[in-house]
């Protein structure tokens, strides 16, 4: 069964400090991988994917994420956080044999303390 | 990137009526579009995916009786939860593909309704 999992519901760091979110999944085909972010009461805006070619994918923001096909994880990175970081984010997976539906984690949210 | 508009940001009904939740496409075409459900501090639960032009496919143990989803063109879904109860009550969002069909394009999303039943 293919699945998404995200390590820790719930992460904080201070301001400028390295923001790590974890990402594993579990599939038996490619994935293509996903990060959204999530803002109260707003839908999702995607901040980088992965499909295919180079594993480390940039996206916005400063965030990027690295695809490593032997731990089957897309953690996602950003050096330096900023109080503006603070919200829910979103792992997701799809394959290219499916309708396209999206597969998503459980969801992390980001804290950042001044 | 591709707008998605989704309408009404935020609705508040009372028990047993229905509320009609429409998603829009406004810069491209979109075949397929997506309903999911979100409860308060947790992920998104897909409902049902799309297609226009014919029967939306529903995830199991969503009622698809309760939750009416038509597709009629390319750029409009809609979502019509009908008579409608407080255990309905939760945030609503859609997402929608490009007609390029390609699995790995990304879905863009609506703002999200947030459905308050009383």
């Amino acid at each position: 069964a293919q699945s998404v999992t995200q390590l820790g519901s719930h992460v904080s760091v201070s301001e400028g400090a390295l923001v790590l979110l974890r990402c594993n999944y579990s599939s038996s085909v490619p994935p293509y991988l996903f990060w959204y972010v999530q803002y109260p009461n707003q839908g999702l805006q995607l901040l980088l994917k992965y499909t295919t070619g180079a594993t480390l994918v940039k996206g916005i923001n400063g965030f990027e994420a690295e695809f490593k096909k032997s731990e089957t994880s897309f953690h996602l990175t950003k050096p330096s956080a900023h109080m503006s970081d603070a919200a829910e984010y979103f792992c997701a997976v799809t394959f290219s044999s499916n309708t396209g539906k999206l597969i998503f984690g459980q969801g992390t949210t980001l804290q950042v303390k001044p | 990137g591709a707008v998605v508009s989704q309408h009404p940001s935020r609705v508040i009904c009372k028990s047993g009526t229905s509320v009609k939740i429409e998603c829009r496409s406004l810069d491209f075409q979109a075949t397929t579009m997506f309903w999911y459900r979100q409860f308060p501090k947790q992920s998104l639960m897909l409902m049902a995916t799309s297609n226009e032009g014919s029967k939306a496919t529903y995830e199991q143990g969503v009622e698809k009786d309760k939750f009416l989803i038509n597709h009629a063109s390319l750029t409009l879904s809609t979502l019509t939860v009908t008579s409608a109860h407080p255990e309905d009550s939760s945030f609503y969002i859609c997402s929608a593909r490009d007609r390029s069909g390609q699995a790995y394009t990304e879905a863009f999303f609506g703002q999200g309704t947030r459905l308050t039943v009383v």
